[in-house]
């Protein structure tokens, strides 16, 4: 079946550090490929996704791409902020059907 | 603003005794789902409704239940809560191509 795996956490980085968090995937099809976010007592918010191969995704100077021939997904932002502290998961859904979450990863950025 | 709207935000409720959590949407979406997360572990998918379809994952527990009375509404019923039960429940929408929308959650305490 299809899954997600993300880089283990939790992350630590300092303000204005280069932020990578992994994901690959393992699917059957042709998925699309979405990065959530989630804030402390918070539900999910999309941060941004792509829905076929080598189209990049971008928001809030985060971006990914979706890496056919890597299966992969990983999510990068060139300057963090204490803002930026949450948790983030990786996803896919494949044909509009339900979303496979990774385990997500805990990022802390210092000030 | 269009949106998926979960009440409440917190609910305290006995051990054994009924409980049902609510989610309303402004989307017109025609799938509903209901997720539930531990400690900011990765969602899991309990059930989801394609218009008035319900589709239940083999590993949800009979003492969840739901009800999905028309398009705007959909409620989660835990007929007899355990402490394991205890946790974040996401309602989240989708209209295929548009990707998903999740409400801010309701964090259940079981006392």
């Amino acid at each position: 079946g299809n899954s997600v795996t993300q880089m283990e956490g939790p992350v630590t980085l300092s303000e204005e550090a280069f932020l990578t968090i992994n994901c690959t995937y393992t699917a059957t099809g042709y998925p699309s490929l979405f990065w959530y976010v989630q804030y402390p007592g918070e539900g999910l918010q999309l941060l941004l996704k792509a829905t076929k191969a080598d189209d990049k995704g971008s928001n809030k100077g985060f971006e990914a791409t979706y890496r056919k021939e890597t299966t992969s997904f990983h999510l990068e932002k060139g300057s963090v902020q204490v803002s930026d502290s949450a948790v983030y998961f990786c996803a896919l859904s494949e044909r509009a059907q339900k979303l496979v979450f990774g385990q997500g990863t805990r990022l802390t950025i210092n000030p | 603003d269009a949106m998926v709207i979960q009440n409440p935000r917190y609910q305290v409720t006995q051990f054994g005794k009924p409980v049902t959590l609510s989610c309303s949407q402004t989307l017109n979406h025609n799938v509903m789902y209901w997720y539930q997360q531990k400690s900011s572990q990765a969602p899991k998918l309990l059930f989801h409704y394609y218009d008035k379809d319900f589709n239940n994952e083999a590993d949800t527990p009979d003492n969840f239940q739901s009800r999905r009375p028309n398009t705007s509404f959909c409620f989660l019923d835990i007929r007899s809560p355990g402490l394991g039960d205890a946790a974040m429940y996401l309602c989240a929408t989708s209209s295929g191509v548009h990707g998903y929308t999740f409400g801010s959650g309701t964090r259940l305490t079981v006392v």
